[in-house]
């Protein structure tokens, strides 16, 4: 079956600290891999995707690289701020799932300033 | 609207009651999740709408939840005889034909005492 793994938070972190959240994943096929925020009080939104291996995704100053060999999937920010304090979750979807994704259990992020 | 939405944004029941909480997905897009978020727990998938389809019903947790979509759009998920371990935000979201994507609504919060 599909899995995916992603650090235990929470995490702490000062205004301009550098920010990594791993991901690693076990999947059937060829997943594509997500990562969405979930901001306080408000809904899940897609952060960046990648769909194939060494595929980069990035928005918002956030990036995570498609790592086929060791099936990870790990978020970066060189330097978060304190409006990026939220809920960080990873996910895949496989086609042949029809499309529906597994999640991992999330990371709440804290920047303080 | 341009994004999904769900209602009510909140729900309180009471043990034994029945629930019904709506999903209007992006217009146009043919594919419709139903998910449901624990308390400090990653997402867990409950059912799947594509087109005129047969539900993927697999994550559904007991038969007291159904889920139906009407005219391929508005989507009505129920629990009946409701439990005290059913309280969770139930998200819905919505994928159009690469499905490879899902825009997420904010979520219904349900408490059942």
């Amino acid at each position: 079956g599909n899995s995916v793994t992603q650090m235990e938070g929470p995490v702490t972190l000062s205004e301009e600290a550098f920010l990594t959240i791993n991901c690693t994943y076990t999947a059937t096929g060829y997943p594509s891999l997500f990562w969405y925020v979930q901001y306080p009080g408000e809904g899940l939104q897609l952060l960046l995707k990648a769909t194939k291996a060494d595929d980069k995704g990035s928005n918002k100053g956030f990036e995570a690289t498609y790592r086929k060999e060791t099936t990870s999937f790990h978020l970066e920010k060189g330097s978060v701020q304190v409006s990026d304090s939220a809920v960080y979750f990873c996910a895949l979807t496989v086609n042949t799932n029809a499309g529906k994704s597994t999640f991992g259990d999330g990371t709440t992020l804290t920047v303080k300033p | 609207g341009a994004g999904v939405s769900q209602s009510p944004s909140n729900k309180v029941t009471e043990k034994g009651k029945d629930v019904e909480l709506r999903c209007d997905p992006i217009s146009g897009h043919t594919a419709l999740y139903w998910y449901r978020q624990s308390l400090g727990q990653g997402l867990e998938f409950l059912i799947y709408f594509q087109g005129n389809s047969a539900p993927d019903k697999s994550g559904l947790p007991s038969d007291r939840f159904s889920a139906e979509r009407t005219g391929g759009s508005v989507s009505t998920l129920t629990i009946q005889r409701t439990q005290q371990e059913d309280s969770a935000v139930y998200l819905c979201a919505s994928s159009g034909e690469t499905r490879d994507t899902q825009y997420f609504g904010p979520g219904t919060r349900l408490t059942v005492l």
